[in-house]
């Protein structure tokens, strides 16, 4: 099984920076996953890892250290628009394909 | 772009009602997902799919049934609708494991109420 671990909620200022952290524990671990779901949307993409180190993707970037089972999403810049949930979402052995999401982190970006 | 749909955005029934919640993805994805979606616990897989025919219990199967008569095509089935059952129901498709298909993608969801 897998224990994923997210904060519940953070905000931050727009134009400021902000870190979600997410902490898992799993039996095999095989890549890690952030989404970003806006209020009463669907959750759509954002990065995936599976190999330790940094991906940066414009704004935002994503980090994995696979021996301290830990990740984050980096967001520079933020943007009232950013205001959204965030998930991780890891993926073990148990059907390689099929990620496990944590609960989520509520971002509230204000002005 | 991946486009998957969902049959109904809002959905009202009633307890002991069996329910048909459709999915329907124009990419070609073997892989099809239902998931469920409530405050503080997050996504929650129902069943998969990774053929057509096939299904696979999730980790909340207890109360529902799936089918996958065609591949772009995952049904969700409450057989006997209750109110614990009242959630956002997201279904995801994914190419198959392998080519370079990791994401999921997501449907906009259906809001079921059961009264």
């Amino acid at each position: 099984g897998q224990n994923i671990d997210q904060p519940t909620e953070m905000t931050a200022t727009e134009g400021a920076i902000v870190q979600i952290n997410c902490t898992y524990q799993t039996s095999g671990f095989n890549g890690l996953f952030w989404y970003q779901q806006h209020a009463g949307e669907a959750p759509t993409f954002l990065s995936y890892n599976v190999l330790d180190g940094l991906e940066e993707k414009g704004r935002f970037s994503s980090f994995l250290s696979r021996s301290k089972g830990y990740s984050y999403l980096l967001l520079k810049e933020l943007q009232m628009k950013d205001s959204a949930s965030y998930l991780c979402a890891v993926r073990d052995l148990r059907g390689s394909y099929i990620p496990t999401f944590g609960r989520g982190t509520s971002l509230i970006v204000h002005p | 772009d991946v486009k998957v749909t969902q049959s109904s955005r809002y959905l009202v029934k009633r307890t002991g009602e069996k329910v048909f919640l459709e999915c329907v993805q124009d990419m070609d994805h073997e892989n099809m997902f239902w998931y469920r979606q409530d405050p503080g616990l997050g996504l929650r897989l129902i069943y998969f799919s990774y053929d057509v025919k096939m299904k696979e219990k999730g980790d909340i199967p207890e109360g529902y049934s799936v089918s996958r008569e065609k591949k772009e095509r995952f049904s969700l089935i409450l057989e006997s609708a209750s109110t614990n059952q009242t959630s956002m129901y997201l279904c995801a498709s994914s190419l198959e494991q392998g080519a370079g298909g990791e994401t999921q993608y997501f449907g906009p969801g259906t809001r079921l109420l059961v009264l």
